[in-house]
């Protein structure tokens, strides 16, 4: 059964801090992985797409990996601001098999403090 | 740039009552979808619309139907709803399922059922 675990659950950093996600998955055959970031009472909003052959992709102050060989992806947001407060969500996407449903994690729940 | 626009935000229901949720798209996607997200899970699908005309069912379709409307809009409707079906309904769209495109969602329905 493809699965898409992301850690930590939770995440309380100061303004200005940096941190790092963490999404491992077990979707196969791989197409690609997006992070997604979702605000409170919204809906999730794409941050970048990850293909097979892509191993570290910028947007802004987020940077997201992607190690194809042991399937773990990790979103690294540099000098957090109060507005990256909110729900990070890795989704993976199979590449055929007649399903293109795409398997999405739990999500980190960030909050950045004052 | 209204996107995907659902309505309505917030409905309460009572136990074997039925409701429609609206989505409607400006994007001249072909493709739409309905999930839903509840506490501590991540967000599963329900039925999709790979183009007008057609609907899949997708991982948890029971005790829902769908209709696409026209190329714009994707209803969900809950025939007899159950307490079971409490949670924040999201509608989405994306140029093609099988592009590398992100799915645009919209803000959610909150639905609780007593």
């Amino acid at each position: 059964k493809n699965q898409v675990e992301q850690s930590p659950q939770s995440l309380i950093i100061l303004e200005g801090k940096n941190c790092t996600l963490q999404c491992n998955y077990t979707v196969s055959p791989f197409s690609n992985l997006r992070w997604y970031k979702q605000d409170t009472g919204r809906g999730p909003v794409s941050l970048t797409i990850m293909t097979f052959s892509e191993n570290t992709k910028s947007n802004g102050r987020y940077t997201a990996t992607l190690d194809a060989d042991t399937k773990q992806s990790s979103l690294h947001i540099t000098a957090s601001q109060l507005s990256d407060s909110a729900s990070y969500i890795c989704v993976v996407r199979a590449l055929s098999g007649g399903s293109y449903i795409p398997t999405f994690g739990r999500g980190t729940s960030l909050i950045v403090h004052p | 740039n209204a996107g995907v626009t659902q309505t309505p935000k917030f409905q309460v229901l009572k136990t074997g009552q039925s409701m429609t949720l609206q989505c409607a798209q400006d994007m001249n996607h072909n493709s739409m979808y309905w999930y839903r997200q509840d506490p501590g899970m991540g967000l599963r699908l329900i039925y999709y619309s790979a183009s007008e005309g057609t609907t899949d069912k997708g991982e948890v379709p029971n005790g829902y139907n769908v209709s696409r409307l026209n190329k714009r809009e994707f209803s969900l409707r809950l025939e007899s709803a159950a307490p079971s079906q409490t949670s924040v309904y999201f509608c989405a769209s994306s140029e093609r399922r099988e592009s590398n495109q992100p799915q645009h969602f919209g803000d959610g329905t909150r639905l609780s059922i007593l």
